[in-house]
């Protein structure tokens, strides 16, 4: 079945960077976009970026440009999403999320906690 | 980044009727914003239930059902049931396919 399957949690200082990682199985890992999407601790979602997984095209918000990078491995099926000079507002969930044939967001990673603190 | 607003709480008697809304600071929302309404129970992943504001997933329970209601996204729940308690977000898509979640709305089915 069609499973997106996240690194595990991440402790860093503030200034550092951080990478989690998006595995993708049961299905052509070129055939769906993938979104990232972020929920800091009681807060809302909020939406960080999206990648082209075929030619590795990206867009981000606004808001993380020039800090977050968006990759992807076609040989391991795998996205990155790495955030530069995290800060303690950076501390929260990051999901991957993936698009269907019809309608997007259709299947979830189980998320990544990463915790920025000193 | 635009600006996207929701109720942060409603509440509803079981078997009742509720209706969540999604409004953007820049104007109307229309179908080009593509709206998307969520549910999330603690400590889950987000699971998607409306896309381009009134269709429908295969898991998405038939009480559920998506508009536009006088400039706004919506989002109506007839029939709640007790295991429909969640947080619910809504999200519209902007220039550039850039996406903005809304505050989001904590349902409580009392």
């Amino acid at each position: 079945q069609v499973q997106l399957v996240q690194s595990g949690a991440e402790v860093k200082k503030p200034g550092a960077s951080v990478k989690v990682s998006c595995k993708a199985s049961g299905y052509t890992f070129t055939s769906y976009y993938l979104h990232w999407v972020r929920q800091a601790p009681g807060q809302g979602l909020e939406w960080m970026g999206i990648i082209n997984p075929s030619g590795g095209s990206t867009i981000h918000a606004q808001k993380f440009q020039g800090r977050v990078i968006m990759t992807r491995d076609t040989s391991t099926s795998t996205v990155y999403m790495e955030l530069s000079s995290l800060i303690s507002e950076d501390t929260g969930v990051y999901y991957c999320a993936r698009d269907g044939a019809e309608g997007l967001f259709q299947v979830w990673g189980e998320g990544t906690m990463v915790t920025v603190s000193s | 980044q635009a600006v996207v607003t929701q109720e942060p709480s409603l509440t509803v008697s079981p078997g009742g009727t509720v209706t969540l809304t999604c409004g953007s600071a820049t104007g109307a929302v229309t179908s080009g914003h593509f709206p998307y309404w969520f549910q999330q129970k603690p400590g889950q992943a987000p699971r998607t239930l409306v896309y381009d504001t009134s269709k429908k997933y295969s898991w998405t329970p038939a009480r559920f059902s998506g508009s536009l209601l006088r400039g706004k996204a919506a989002l109506t729940l007839s029939g709640a049931q007790p295991e429909d308690e969640a947080d619910y977000y809504c999200l519209l898509s902007y220039t550039g396919a850039r996406r903005v979640f809304g505050g989001g709305t904590k349902l409580t089915v009392l």
